[in-house]
């Protein structure tokens, strides 16, 4: 079975600086998708960003990265400049490639950007 | 284009009634799935579908909850009878196949 584990159920950052939301996943596939969610307090689930499994080099969204080792089976998100507006909970996910699209999501991390 | 929509955005209704949550999916995505989330649990994958076919129903709690997607274009979710404890959001996503899910912005059901 494939899991996703988020291990930081709360965070705070400051405005303005860089925070790191960590996440690992197991899988035996090696084709796969991985994906970091947003939900901010009116609800809405918007996707921030994606990294394709085969590729080497991070995504890159703005002020959102991720740090992707394979090996390690790790997938964190990076938020520079933290903004006000990035107050919310953020879920990674994982997608197994060609088994139908089969999603894994995480059990969340609540990030708060203090003033 | 328009998103998944999902209707009613708010239900409030009263124990041992019948609850039915709709969802419509972007044109063009052939998997549709359901969510339930609440504080206590998270985000809890219910069923999904895939060309309308139910693929992976182990989410769903019980008898009292069942789900049909009778074609490309809907889905519901019902609830009969309805209990306190199934007070929740429920999210409708959608996607093309290989692709990231798209959200509804859910259902918000209270039962009183």
């Amino acid at each position: 079975a494939q899991t996703v584990t988020q291990s930081q159920p709360e965070m705070s950052v400051q405005e303005a600086e860089t925070v790191t939301l960590s996440c690992t996943y197991d899988t035996s596939e090696n084709n796969y998708y991985l994906f970091w969610y947003k939900q901010p307090p009116s609800r809405q689930m918007i996707l921030v960003i994606r990294q394709e499994a085969y590729k080497q080099q991070n995504a890159t969204e703005n002020r959102f990265s991720v740090n992707f080792q394979k090996a390690a089976k790790s997938f964190s998100l990076k938020i520079s400049d933290s903004q006000l507006g990035d107050t919310a909970m953020y879920f990674c996910a994982a997608l197994r490639i060609g088994t139908g699209n089969q999603f894994y999501f995480g059990t969340g991390t609540s990030l708060t950007v203090i003033p | 284009d328009a998103g998944v929509i999902q209707s009613p955005r708010h239900e409030v209704t009263e124990m041992g009634q019948e609850v039915t949550l709709r969802c419509k999916p972007i044109s063009g995505h052939n998997s549709l799935f359901w969510y339930r989330q609440t504080m206590m649990r998270g985000l809890e994958l219910l069923i999904y579908f895939n060309n309308n076919v139910p693929i992976d129903d182990s989410g769903m709690p019980e008898d009292r909850f069942s789900a049909k997607m009778p074609n490309a274009s809907f889905s519901t979710l019902k609830i009969q009878p309805s209990e306190p404890r199934d007070s929740a959001v429920y999210f409708c996503a959608s996607s093309p196949d290989d692709q990231p899910q798209h959200f509804g912005d859910g259902t918000r059901l209270s039962i009183l």
